[in-house]
């Protein structure tokens, strides 16, 4: 069963640093892979989605990178704000599946004024 | 174009009333979901459909009923309620090329 990992659970910085999360995964055997980000008693918003052809894509200030063979992504965030606290969570599609996305449970981040 | 409505936003249930939460999607998009979200559990797959007509189950079906007549439409149905299902539900669609898009949430309270 493919399980996704999301290191660190919690984050701490202060605005202006660049910074980068974490999403490991199991099984390479995927179709894509979202980056989510979640307020507060909100839904989920997608961020960015990788397929897995891609290496990366770029939103603004967000790349976020996909290596399959070392069941891999990072998001990295240039420049943080404060505006950037929220959880965010990676979900990878599997292959054999369409319909069945494996999320990770999430980072958590702060960043300071 | 709306993405992925749910309706209704807040709910509180008496144990033992059932009632049905709303789902639709204006994107045409063949699969959809329904997720649980708990404190410390994550996101948790209820059930989903891969077309009208087609259901499945996934981890915590128990207590959770769903139909798909049309493309647009996802409800569930909470057929007796029990406060362990008080949690924060969201409805999520894809098609084939996309990744999800998740409606914003209801937050259902069993007393």
């Amino acid at each position: 069963k493919q399980e996704v990992t999301q290191i660190p659970a919690a984050l701490s910085v202060p605005e202006g640093e660049n910074l980068v999360l974490n999403c490991s995964f199991t099984d390479s055997a995927i179709y894509n892979l979202q980056w989510f980000r979640q307020d507060p008693g909100k839904g989920l918003t997608s961020l960015l989605l990788i397929q897995s052809s891609q290496r990366e894509q770029t939103s603004g200030r967000l790349n976020a990178s996909l290596d399959k063979s070392s069941g891999r992504s990072t998001l990295y965030i240039a420049a943080s704000q404060p505006g950037d606290s929220a959880t965010y969570l990676c979900a990878v599609r599997p292959i054999d599946n369409f319909n069945k996305f494996y999320f990770g449970s999430g980072t958590k981040l702060n960043v300071k004024p | 174009n709306a993405g992925v409505t749910q309706t209704p936003k807040f709910q509180v249930l008496k144990t033992g009333q059932s009632m049905t939460l709303q789902c639709a999607q204006d994107m045409n998009h063949e699969y959809m979901s329904w997720y649980r979200q708990d404190p410390g559990m994550g996101l948790r797959l209820i059930h989903y459909s891969v077309g009208a007509g087609i259901t499945d189950q996934g981890e915590v079906p128990n207590g959770y009923n769903v139909s798909r007549s049309t493309t647009e439409d996802f409800p569930l149905r909470l057929l007796s309620a029990a406060p362990s299902q008080t949690s924060v539900y969201f409805c999520a669609s894809t098609g084939d090329n996309y990744g999800y898009t998740f409606g914003s949430g209801t937050r259902l309270t069993v007393v």
